[in-house]
């Protein structure tokens, strides 16, 4: 079974540009979130996409954006960066279709240094 | 609005002690499930245990227990025989059941040091 796995695992911008990141989620999982984490803080939810359609989303602007693919992989793009965007990016996947609420898995992260 | 509070920025213990790491949570849904997760200074969330708000007994998995008062809304965890390797940041964290599109609601979380 392959886990959830993200890339790149550090990256560096400047404030203004774009950036595009992208999970691969866990095998046989069909949801995928995405939070962003600020330094000693908890991750916060950015938004959700199952079946390729947004699902849910937090309190973040526009500028950050997703899509899912048809094998559940999934990109946050984040426009017109800004220093506060600086943060660890983490990527969750799980099964839709249980009464419960199934576990997320959550990949590796990606890093973002915004200068 | 929903809400976890931790109130232990940081917790120290000697290897092979017992430690609790406090969690309240706040919400109106009737059905949700509390987790608990571990973060290494590698960054990757590492799921520990489950706990659902329909569950009579407190969840258990290996060294790690789940002390779920429901009419306190607290759900403690506690890591029995402390090792070196149990030396992370702890999140308490909730989610509502059968709500499309929600998501995990963290708190900030509690820093452990395992010494020996």
């Amino acid at each position: 079974e392959t886990g959830v796995t993200q890339s790149p695992t550090h990256l560096i911008k400047t404030r203004g540009q774009q950036v595009t990141l992208r999970c691969s989620s866990q095998s046989g999982h069909n949801t995928v979130s995405w939070y962003q984490q600020a330094l000693g803080q908890g991750p916060q939810f950015i938004f959700q996409y199952y079946r390729e359609e947004e699902n849910g989303r937090g309190n973040f602007p526009p500028r950050f954006s997703g899509l899912q693919f048809p094998n559940y992989s999934s990109e946050l793009n984040v426009n017109a960066l800004e220093l506060d965007d600086s943060a660890l990016y983490l990527c969750a996947s799980s099964w839709r279709g249980h009464t419960r609420p199934s576990e997320q898995f959550f990949g590796p992260g990606t890093r973002l240094t915004v200068l | 609005a929903q809400k976890i509070t931790q109130t232990q920025p940081g917790m120290f213990v000697q290897e092979k002690e017992a430690v609790t790491l406090d969690c309240t949570y706040d919400t109106s849904d009737q059905s949700y499930g509390l987790f608990w997760y571990k973060q290494p200074s590698s960054g990757e969330m590492i799921f520990l245990i489950y706990q659902g708000s329909y569950d009579e007994q407190n969840a258990t998995e290996g060294r790690y227990s789940l002390n779920f008062q429901k009419a306190r809304k607290s759900a403690n965890l506690v890591i029995s025989a402390s090792q070196l390797g149990d030396s992370a940041m702890y999140f308490c964290a909730m989610r509502p059941y059968n709500q499309a599109g929600t998501a995990l609601i963290f708190g900030k979380g509690t820093t452990l040091s395992v010494s020996s």
